[in-house]
């Protein structure tokens, strides 16, 4: 199985400054089809998870662009340009080039 | 508007069953894949088990393999999740989640539904 691992665990941000979460894969994530599928989720509190971002870098219709994903490989990074209260939640990396899919642990953004 | 919407959680002693189901609305159900994802309480999230628009093909993650059966009814709009030999690290919110093939990611969730395997 693929293994994600996320850091920061937490990451404490003071409004409107920038916010960075990393991800990584114990291998490639570039699909025989040439596609890496990663993805981005939000998950605030008491909420289920909301797709922010997918294929490294393609933010769904409806997300504030001071959300960006970037990456390539086995390192992969999500960007608040400027964190905003309702920013506040937990956030994770998903792989679905291979099955199983798997998810990253968290990152938990909480504001100073 | 696009929403799926889980049901048939509960209490459930170990080694019980179980069966959820999701129903969905807004789209055309039989053309996408569709998933199950669950999250322990104050845990990560984990997936569980997927389906092709289909129905043909099916996945399971290792922890519920021959335990629990996905399967869809396309003319109802509806997925179904038959848990059985429950146990306790089986308790958790149970998600339902649909999955764009050109996304190959979760761009729709439920609310969820939860199940909790206790004595």
């Amino acid at each position: 199985d693929i293994v994600m691992t996320q850091t920061p665990l937490s990451s404490p941000v003071t409004l409107g400054q920038p916010a960075s979460i990393s991800c990584r894969s114990s291998q490639s994530l570039v699909h025989s089809d040439g596609n890496t599928y990663l993805s981005w989720l939000q998950q605030r509190p008491g909420q289920p998870p909301r797709l922010l971002i997918y294929k490294i870098s393609n933010r769904v219709s409806g997300v504030p662009d001071r959300f960006s994903g970037t990456g390539a490989g086995t390192d992969f990074t999500l960007k608040i340009s400027r964190v905003e209260a309702e920013d506040v939640g937990v956030y994770y990396c998903m792989q679905a080039t291979q099955s199983p899919l798997t998810f990253g642990g968290g990152t938990k953004v909480e504001i100073k | 508007e696009v929403q799926v919407l889980e049901s048939g959680g509960g209490l459930v002693q170990p080694g019980g069953s179980l069966r959820l189901s999701c129903s969905a609305s807004g789209f055309s159900f039989r053309s996408y894949a569709m998933s199950w994802v669950r999250q322990a309480p104050g845990k990560g999230l984990e997936w569980v088990s997927a389906i092709s628009g289909s129905g043909v093909s099916t996945y399971y993650a290792d922890s519920v393999k021959g335990r629990f059966t996905i399967s869809r009814d396309n003319s109802k709009n509806t997925l179904y999740l038959q848990m059985t030999s429950l146990r306790a690290e089986d308790t958790a919110l149970y998600y339902c989640a649909r999955a764009p093939a050109a996304m190959q990611a979760f761009d729709i969730w439920g609310q969820g539904t939860m199940v909790t395997v206790s004595s």
